[in-house]
């Protein structure tokens, strides 16, 4: 069965470091994800993109994260410059359609990020 | 804005004892929900969702919109459903809105 992978399951970076976290969805699906969950909190939604163009994006998702779709199976979440409180578990996601229309979306195991 | 809540961090109940994940949401449209699961060490995924209405691993959840609610329910529960529950509701027009999840715990 499909699933979406990401690379790396861990990454541990000092704070001002730029970090990127990669994610392969599954290969018939046209919609990807990001969302993150820091520790003992919820599941939160940071961008959406379709077409090689976010569709939506979060207030988390400010200038210092972007997205970007290097090749045709890899989607990337880029963090410029670190913080302390960007430390939380990133997860890919992917769906065949638009979410809004499915609310079906296939997420890989994670990313963890420690930033310190 | 939309917003869902689940009240309970962590649920403990023994096997074969009926379960229910409470889920309350906020949203004045027509929302559709969610619960999604993640059994230990493995991903999130969907369970299963209010439209289809449907029973799986014996769970059931039914939208009740006077009460803004969806709560999960399993009149037996089993040692494999321990794991962490989050309910999600979409709206239509944002990406799904979770929860801060559920983790039930089935005591043998």
């Amino acid at each position: 069965e499909p699933e979406v992978t990401q690379t790396p399951s861990h990454q541990v970076t000092q704070m001002g470091q730029e970090v990127i976290l990669r994610c392969v969805p599954i290969s018939n699906h046209l919609y990807f994800y990001w969302y993150r969950q820091i520790l003992g909190q919820k599941v939160e939604f940071l961008v959406s993109f379709y077409n090689n163009e976010i569709s939506e994006k979060s207030e988390i998702f400010d200038d210092q994260f972007s997205v970007e779709r290097p090749d045709g199976s890899n989607f990337t979440l880029k963090i410029r410059s670190t913080k302390l409180e960007d430390s939380a578990m990133y997860f890919c996601a992917s769906s065949e359609m638009a979410a809004e229309n499915t609310g079906e979306l296939f997420f890989g195991e994670g990313s963890r990020l420690t930033v310190l | 804005a939309q917003r869902v809540t689940q009240p309970e961090k962590l649920l403990s109940v023994f096997k074969g004892a009926p379960v229910e994940l409470k889920c309350n949401y906020s949203y004045s449209g027509s929302p559709e929900l969610f619960w999604y699961v993640q059994y230990s060490r493995q991903r999130l995924q969907l369970l299963l969702r209010h439209i289809s209405r449907e029973s799986i691993k014996g769970f059931t959840a039914d939208l009740n919109k006077g009460e803004t609610s969806f709560h999960l329910k399993k009149p037996f529960a089993q040692e494999e459903d321990s794991a962490m529950y989050y309910c999600a509701l979409n709206s239509g027009n944002t990406p799904l809105v979770f929860g801060k999840g559920t983790r039930l715990s089935v005591i043998a």
